[in-house]
């Protein structure tokens, strides 16, 4: 079984800073995938960032970047750059099922941008 | 791009009433998957599908079935709606061998 563990409910950030949102997460799998997913007021659930577990490197995307420390299963996200836009519930996810299984989700992490 | 839609956005519903969430895809993907989404508790997966007519049970399938007639739409299913199904309901797709999913913008159900 997997599970997904985010220990910050909510954070705030100043617009143009940079925040670290956490993510730590468990599996016994050694071919699985982690996901940043992004869920704005408006509800529709956006991805945001995934990482192969086999990449060492770290993914990016524009302003988003992933901190994947795999020997500590720690898959932290970094916007940089806060814009107001980014105000919305942040949920770390990992995948381990072949291509037909579901998503294993950990609570979520509310981020306020303060203007 | 993909696009995933659900029939209703909000739904108010009594104890008891049969309730059909509906989603469809219209991407040609052969995963298909229900979540719901709790304050404080992230999303569950209720069930999934990976083709036609077949299904597999989630993390908390109780309470509810599915039913997947066509490849590009998974229906979700209270047969007796209770109290404690109140909730937000994801719809997910994926394509077959892939994991990125994505996801339809939620039905909100309120059961009285």
């Amino acid at each position: 079984a997997q599970t997904v563990t985010q220990s910050q409910p909510e954070m705030s950030v100043q617009e143009a800073e940079t925040v670290t949102l956490s993510c730590t997460y468990d599996t016994s799998e050694s071919d699985y995938y982690l996901f940043w997913y992004k869920q704005p007021p408006s509800r529709q659930m956006i991805l945001v960032i995934r990482q192969e577990a086999y990449k060492q490197q770290n993914a990016t995307e524009n302003r988003f970047s992933v901190n994947f420390q795999k020997a500590a299963k720690s898959f932290s996200l970094k916007i940089s750059d806060s814009q107001l836009g980014d105000a919305a519930m942040y949920f770390c996810a990992s995948y381990s099922g072949g291509g037909a299984d579901g998503l294993t989700f950990g609570k979520g992490t509310h981020l306020i941008i303060q203007p | 791009d993909v696009k995933v839609t659900q029939s209703s956005r909000y739904l108010v519903k009594r104890t008891g009433e049969k309730v059909f969430l509906e989603c469809v895809q219209d991407m040609d993907h052969e995963n298909m998957f229900w979540y719901r989404q709790d304050p404080g508790l992230g999303l569950r997966l209720i069930y999934f599908s990976y083709d036609v007519k077949m299904k597999e049970k989630g993390d908390i399938p109780e309470g509810y079935s599915v039913s997947r007639e066509k490849k590009e739409r998974f229906s979700l299913i209270l047969e007796s709606a209770s109290t404690n199904q109140t909730s937000m309901y994801l719809c997910a797709s994926s394509l077959k061998g892939q994991e990125t999913q994505y996801f339809g913008p939620g039905t909100r159900l309120l059961v009285l």
